[in-house]
């Protein structure tokens, strides 16, 4: 069974640029989580679908952050436009109703 | 609210010593999960352990164990005769019962010297 997957595994952008990322959860994954770690920093919680709809999005950074899960599948996370101070790696994770989290192997991100 | 800490942040060992990996934590709620889980040099977070916070039992897999003390708030981990293979971060997380987010410590970054 495949696990969670990501795309693209390193992007690196200019400075006002936008970057969308993707995430492909565990077939029949219900939950799906963005996290993100900056350099030397923990890993913080950006937000969480159940299908398609938010059900927290407490943890997003700011407007320029937009998370989409359209149909209930896979998500994308848009940074537009981009800042120096949004470099870092991008997990995605999933998880069924009740049990573990499954994580990605992340998206780095490196803003110039 | 929630948070861990992860005190040491790069821990150097010669293979085949022991190393443990402090985790204290802090939260308002009694039930809560406690989470080890291991980034290897490929980049993904693996799951290593999850323990309930009724649940104070010591836990042993292979090499690992991990000790848990509500008394300190503390879940440790400890790696018996640690191998190169072991190279890798260690994160510390906690969730609160009903919350589905995970709370992460800054990880340890573990080298294994041959």
């Amino acid at each position: 069974e495949a696990g969670v997957t990501q795309f693209p595994s390193h992007s690196v952008i200019e400075k006002g640029q936008t970057v969308t990322l993707r995430c492909d959860p565990i077939s029949g994954h219900d939950n799906l989580y963005w996290y993100r770690r900056v350099m030397g920093k923990e890993i913080k919680f950006l937000l969480h679908f159940v299908k398609e709809s938010k059900q927290d999005e407490s943890g997003m950074p700011n407007n320029r952050f937009l998370a989409e899960r359209t149909g209930g599948t896979y998500s994308t996370l848009k940074v537009q436009p981009a800042e120096l101070e949004d470099s870092g790696v991008y997990f995605c994770a999933s998880s069924p109703s009740t049990g573990e989290l499954f994580f990605g192997e992340g998206s780095r991100l490196t803003v110039l | 609210a929630q948070k861990v800490t992860q005190a040491q942040t790069e821990i150097s060992v010669v293979e085949k010593e022991d190393v443990t990996l402090d985790c204290v934590y802090e939260t308002r709620d009694t039930t809560y999960y406690l989470f080890w889980y291991k980034q290897p040099p490929s980049g993904e977070l693996v799951f290593l352990i999850r323990r309930n916070s009724f649940d104070e039992q010591n836990e042993i897999s292979g090499r690992y164990s991990w000790n848990f003390q509500k008394s300190t708030s503390s879940f440790n981990f400890t790696i018996t005769a640690s191998q190169v293979v072991d190279s890798a971060v260690y994160f510390c997380a906690l969730r609160e019962y009903g919350n589905n987010r995970l709370a992460f410590g800054k990880g340890n970054q573990v080298v294994v010297i041959p």
